[in-house]
């Protein structure tokens, strides 16, 4: 298994810019979510979805959108980047939606907005 | 609120010189708790999932512990490759998925 992937590593965008950030799970995980890490704050949850067909807001949704069309993709998508949107953006999984499942993270997406 | 809170915030140790790192918490109800392990570039690594208070998890060097109010991961005669940031996070009872409230972490330093 490959676990949780992320694409891209580094992306540099201009204000103004759109780009997805894409998130892909091979462990069938039911629940997946979007976080930024920024230095000096924990973990953010930004959207999240509980099955293909089903998202929801997080603690910081604004200016983000997400899809799940299959239960294997996440992606996310910045519809026109900020410098404030400057982050780590890490995608995780867990085995189900309810219940105390630990999550699994991807490597990580480096995001700077000049 | 719920919330989260770590300290140190960071921690140097010599090699073979144990410790404990804290994790705080204020929650309406504790599902579970989890410790990871974050290296410099890369994704937080899962280590361990307490849920009730007295429960004990051990893994290498670390043991991790919960009370009703916070969480303790020792680390036993720490070696330079212990050397990472180490996240606390809280999954609310009251929630109706598993989404998870981190702390900022602890930096941890060991030196040979």
């Amino acid at each position: 298994n490959a676990g949780v992937t992320q694409t891209p590593k580094f992306q540099v965008l201009k204000t103004g810019q759109s780009m997805t950030l894409q998130c892909a799970q091979d462990m069938n995980h039911e629940y997946m979510s979007w976080y930024r890490q920024d230095p000096g704050m924990g973990l953010r949850l930004i959207h999240y979805s509980v099955g293909a067909g089903i998202t929801d807001q997080g603690e910081v949704p604004n200016g983000y959108n997400v899809s799940r069309s299959t239960t294997e993709d996440f992606p996310l998508r910045l519809l026109s980047a900020a410098p404030s949107q400057t982050s780590v953006y890490f995608c995780a999984s867990s085995y189900r939606w309810t219940g105390a499942y630990e999550q699994y993270f991807g490597p990580g997406t480096r995001l700077t907005v000049t | 609120e719920d919330q989260v809170t770590q300290s140190p915030e960071a921690l140097r140790l010599q090699e073979g010189e144990s410790s404990s790192l804290n994790c705080s918490y204020t929650v309406s109800g504790l599902r579970g708790l989890f410790w990871y392990r974050q290296d410099p570039g890369k994704g937080p690594e899962f280590l361990f999932t307490l849920y009730s208070a007295g429960e004990e998890k051990e893994k290498e060097r670390l043991k991790a512990t919960l009370t009703k109010k916070e969480s303790f991961l020792h680390i036993t005669a720490p070696k330079p490759e212990d050397s990472a940031t180490y996240l606390c996070a809280v999954q609310a009872a009251g929630g109706a998925t598993n989404k998870l409230i981190f702390g900022t972490g602890t930096l941890l330093a060991v030196q040979p």
